[in-house]
């Protein structure tokens, strides 16, 4: 069962555009939010994270928006670069108990930006 | 500083053999963390280890099993290798036991095809 859902699979932007992913949750335990970057023959690397108790947390072009309510987060890229094509991965940190640390990730979106 | 190092980078086994992961985290970190990504899905828990005792497990058969060793480097080893054993298989570490806010850092994976 997948506890993080991530949409949309694929997404193609042209340069400049706006690149929003989405990403859901159900599990009320989880108490951070990271996104990861993975480009090909890399691991993921962190991108940017967010805390339930923040709406929204802006770091250059990259902003987390996040509605605790309805348990729901979105990554939005602006004026996006080719070089921002990557596969992106939204993730949940559960706050305690066994499963402590771990990460659980989205599917990933692999976003392409041309030129 | 380096990074998080894996190896081999690519390894290529056939069904029933047994396969062994090398993981050296960053320098300072006392956790590491394996992950297994299947091709166009997200990284899924295999283990987390911190300060040499296992620390959490995913849902994975007892074939996987690891360890971690005093300088904190790991292996991860896989017994009667199946076809849908075939990912890419990464490393995380941090500085303490992953939890909120503690960024795990990715290696670049070790790439395993099972024949």
């Amino acid at each position: 069962q997948q506890q993080v859902k991530q949409s949309p699979q694929s997404l193609i932007v042209q340069k400049g555009g706006i690149s929003i992913i989405n990403c859901a949750y159900e599990n009320t335990a989880f108490d951070y939010f990271p996104w990861y970057q993975q480009f090909p023959g890399k691991g993921p690397a962190l991108l940017i994270a967010i805390r339930p108790d923040v709406s929204e947390k802006k770091e250059g072009r990259f902003t987390i928006s996040f509605n605790k309510s309805a348990k729901q987060f979105s990554l939005h890229i602006m004026d996006s670069q080719p070089g921002d094509s990557a596969t992106y991965f939204c993730a949940a940190i559960p706050r305690g108990g066994s499963t402590l640390g771990r990460l659980y990730f989205g599917r990933g979106t692999q976003l392409t930006v041309w030129p | 500083d380096a990074g998080v190092t894996q190896s081999p980078t690519h390894l290529i086994k056939t069904r029933g053999q047994h396969v062994t992961l090398r993981c050296s985290p960053i320098s300072g970190h006392k956790s590491v963390s394996w992950y297994q990504q299947v091709l166009g899905q997200g990284p899924q828990f295999i283990f987390q280890y911190y300060e040499k005792e296992e620390r959490g497990r995913g849902n994975f058969p007892d074939r996987f099993s690891a360890r971690q060793f005093p300088n904190y480097s790991s292996e991860l080893n896989v017994n009667a290798l199946l076809l849908g054993d075939s990912a890419l298989y990464l490393c995380a570490s941090s500085v303490q036991l992953a939890a909120q806010g503690e960024t795990q850092y990715f290696g670049p994976g070790t790439r395993l095809l099972v024949l």
